[in-house]
């Protein structure tokens, strides 16, 4: 069964280290989106992707990357992270066309001291 | 600026009565708009969607109203059970990028 999926589920770091999370997607989708859920704010893209070597900004993207160098893959990294930044994360995928449900993955919930 | 209201507090309601949620929207022109259930420490899974010129949408329990004059959907559950307790998101997506965005959600706690 195709699925999506998140790596680590749970990450304590450092204030000022580098932190990669992983999404991967077994969908074959074209589409691939970074969220950040808060308590009081709901889901905020970070970043999205609708394809390789294609990658955008979302609504808040400071502080974030992403790079998409095959279909299955958008990595996020916190280039610094700050305690802002402690959160849960969620990736999603979705096809094509316009109206294209969101799978998401499982999470990972993110703790930076 | 754009924004999606769902209630806050969490609607609780007895075992086999109808659960009515709300998302409200203002200044959106939204070509469609979804309905998510997201359960503790899990991701969100989709529902249903409705489009901008559909009134009206069904799947099982679940019913779903638009109304873009009052910038309002309702999700009913009817027959609801303690399994449907969980919290539901509406996400809303304009004809510009149709990369939807997420309400805070609602918790539906259903009490046997």
């Amino acid at each position: 069964d195709a699925e999506i999926t998140q790596s680590p589920r749970h990450k304590i770091t450092e204030t000022g280290r580098q932190v990669t999370l992983a999404c991967h997607q077994t969908w074959n989708h074209n589409n691939m989106f970074w969220y950040r859920q808060d308590l009081g704010h709901g889901l905020r893209l970070i970043h999205y992707s609708y394809g390789v070597q294609d990658t955008n900004k979302g609504e808040v993207s400071d502080g974030y990357s992403v790079s998409r160098s095959n279909t299955e893959d958008l990595p996020l990294t916190l280039e610094s992270a700050a305690s802002s930044q402690t959160s849960v994360y969620f990736c999603a995928s979705s096809s094509n066309g316009r109206e294209e449900t969101q799978y998401f993955g499982p999470g990972t919930r993110l703790l930076v001291l | 600026s754009q924004k999606i209201e769902q209630n806050s507090e969490a609607l609780n309601i007895q075992e086999g009565k109808t659960a009515t949620l709300t998302c409200n929207y203002t200044n959106y022109s939204p070509a469609y708009l979804q309905w998510y259930r997201q359960d503790p420490g899990r991701g969100p899974v989709f529902l249903l969607l409705i489009r901008e010129n559909e009134k009206e949408k069904r799947k099982e329990r679940l019913k779903v109203t638009f109304d873009t004059t009052l910038k309002q959907s309702l999700f009913h559950i009817t027959a609801s059970q303690p399994a449907d307790s969980a919290t539901y998101l509406c996400a809303l997506a304009s004809g510009g990028s149709y990369i939807p965005t997420f309400g805070r959600g609602t918790s539906l706690i259903v009490h046997p």
